[in-house]
């Protein structure tokens, strides 16, 4: 079974300086990776996917996520925040490509990023 | 604005109730999944249908049921509520049958008293 581990439930910066929100994932296949962001009362927006093509991942906003599989690990960055990007952010995995599970979406727990001005 | 519809936007109901939410995916989507998140859970898949049929089940109680129709929008069906049931339930559709994208609404928020 896939497993989502994020490593920090809050994450506090400043506006302008670098967002670092860290993800580990746990899975016995090659996985699709997703980060998706929830703002103040609305749906889940898709920040950005990893597919096995290429390990770093540019998004939407300025986010990127770098797909490390030594270290298991699928981490968000951003170079400058903004104060928009108040939020909260999930890093999903996807279920096992070929199984039944596929669409089965495995989120984690979530870290509310806020910035301040 | 993802293209997929939930109504309603919010529910209150009492327990023992039984509600109905709705979902439309967007256009050309076959899949639709429905995921509930709380605040002691986080965010949870349901259920999973593609092309009317159902693909996957995840931790979706005996009281919820789920249905996709031949236009391919969806229903989740809540039955027997109880206090804990209250979240906010997201309904998601995709192209195909997994691994692509999912496309979320914007929730419906039931609260059951």
């Amino acid at each position: 079974a896939q497993s989502v581990t994020q490593l920090d439930s809050h994450v506090s910066v400043s506006e302008g300086t670098p967002v670092l929100l860290r993800c580990n994932y746990s899975s016995s296949y090659s996985p699709s990776l997703f980060w998706y962001v929830q703002h103040p009362n609305k749906g889940l927006q898709l920040l950005l996917k990893y597919t096995s093509a290429a390990t770093l991942v540019k998004g939407i906003n300025g986010f990127e996520a770098e797909f490390k599989k030594s270290e298991t690990s699928f981490h968000l960055t951003k170079p400058s925040a903004h104060m928009s990007d108040a939020a909260e952010y999930f890093c999903v995995v996807s279920g096992n490509a070929g199984g039944t599970s596929y669409g089965k979406l495995t989120f984690g727990q979530g870290t509310i990023l806020t910035v301040h001005p | 604005d993802s293209g997929v519809t939930q109504t309603p936007k919010h529910l209150i109901t009492a327990t023992g109730q039984r509600v109905t939410l709705r979902c439309s995916p967007r256009s050309g989507d076959l899949s639709v999944y429905w995921y509930q998140q709380s605040l002691d859970q986080g965010l949870q898949f349901l259920i999973q249908y593609y092309n009317g049929e159902e693909r996957a089940k995840g931790n979706i109680l005996e009281r919820f049921s789920a249905q996709q129709f031949p236009d391919l929008h969806s229903e989740l069906n809540l039955s027997s509520l109880e206090l804990g049931d209250s979240a906010l339930y997201f309904c998601a559709s995709s192209v195909a049958a997994g691994g692509e994208t999912q496309y979320f609404g914007p929730g419906t928020r039931l609260l059951v008293l």
